[in-house]
């Protein structure tokens, strides 16, 4: 079963506007967050996380926040830039090692 | 490049024929992991090391698939009688660390195309 679904599969935005990708998970467990980046032939890179008992987590144009009451993560990404355009995954942790990732949503960032 | 590598790249093989694929990790990394994506989805995990000692095995893994890390180090996962259903990009990645939060490096993968 899928734990972390990522529901829109693609978006498309234009060169320095914002960037909103969505994440919702079921398992009450997860208490560690990820965003994992991966280009064409290139294996998922780690891009931002958050913990449970934070609400936001910022780095650069990359901000992650986390509403645990609704199961929902977001990444926004201000401004978007062509080198980001790429797939974005929404990865989560357990009470274990494993990370249970989303299915990913495809960002195409327009010149 | 001192990145998680992984060997091949690519592979197609007839259905019943046993393949084996390599992972190198950053070196020192204690932590190896193996994933598997199929099309149009998140990457699943398969099993983990910590050196040597596999301690866990997702129930995805079947009597068919078998994972070693003698030493340590490289790891190889080996799937004997391939099925259609095995075609997958297989990932490995690596950490440092005992951890529960250490990042995970991703290699490349291997593609795998079962005919």
């Amino acid at each position: 079963d899928q734990q972390v679904k990522q529901n829109s599969p693609s978006l498309s935005v234009q060169e320095g506007r914002i960037s909103i990708l969505n994440c919702d998970y079921t398992n009450s467990m997860f208490d560690y967050f990820l965003w994992y980046k991966k280009y064409p032939a290139e294996g998922p890179t780690f891009l931002i996380s958050i913990s449970s008992i934070k609400d936001k987590n910022e780095d650069g144009r990359f901000t992650v926040f986390l509403n645990k009451s609704a199961k929902h993560l977001s990444l926004h990404i201000v401004p978007s830039q062509p080198g980001d355009s790429a797939v974005y995954f929404c990865a989560a942790i357990a009470n274990d090692y494993k990370l249970s990732f989303g299915a990913g949503t495809t960002v195409t960032v327009r010149a | 490049d001192t990145g998680v590598s992984q060997n091949p790249r690519h592979k197609i093989t007839k259905r019943g024929q046993n393949v084996t694929f390599r992972c190198d990790p950053i070196s020192e990394h204690n932590r190896l992991y193996w994933y598997r994506q199929t099309l149009g989805q998140g990457p699943e995990f398969l099993t983990y090391f910590q050196n040597e000692a596999q301690l866990e095995k997702s129930r995805l893994l079947s009597d068919r698939f078998s994972a070693e890390r003698p030493k340590g180090s490289f790891s190889t996962l080996e799937i004997q009688r391939t099925e259609q259903g095995d075609s997958a990009m297989y990932l490995c990645a690596s950490s440092l660390g005992t951890g529960r939060y250490n990042e995970q490096f991703f290699g490349p993968g291997t593609r795998l195309t079962v005919l």
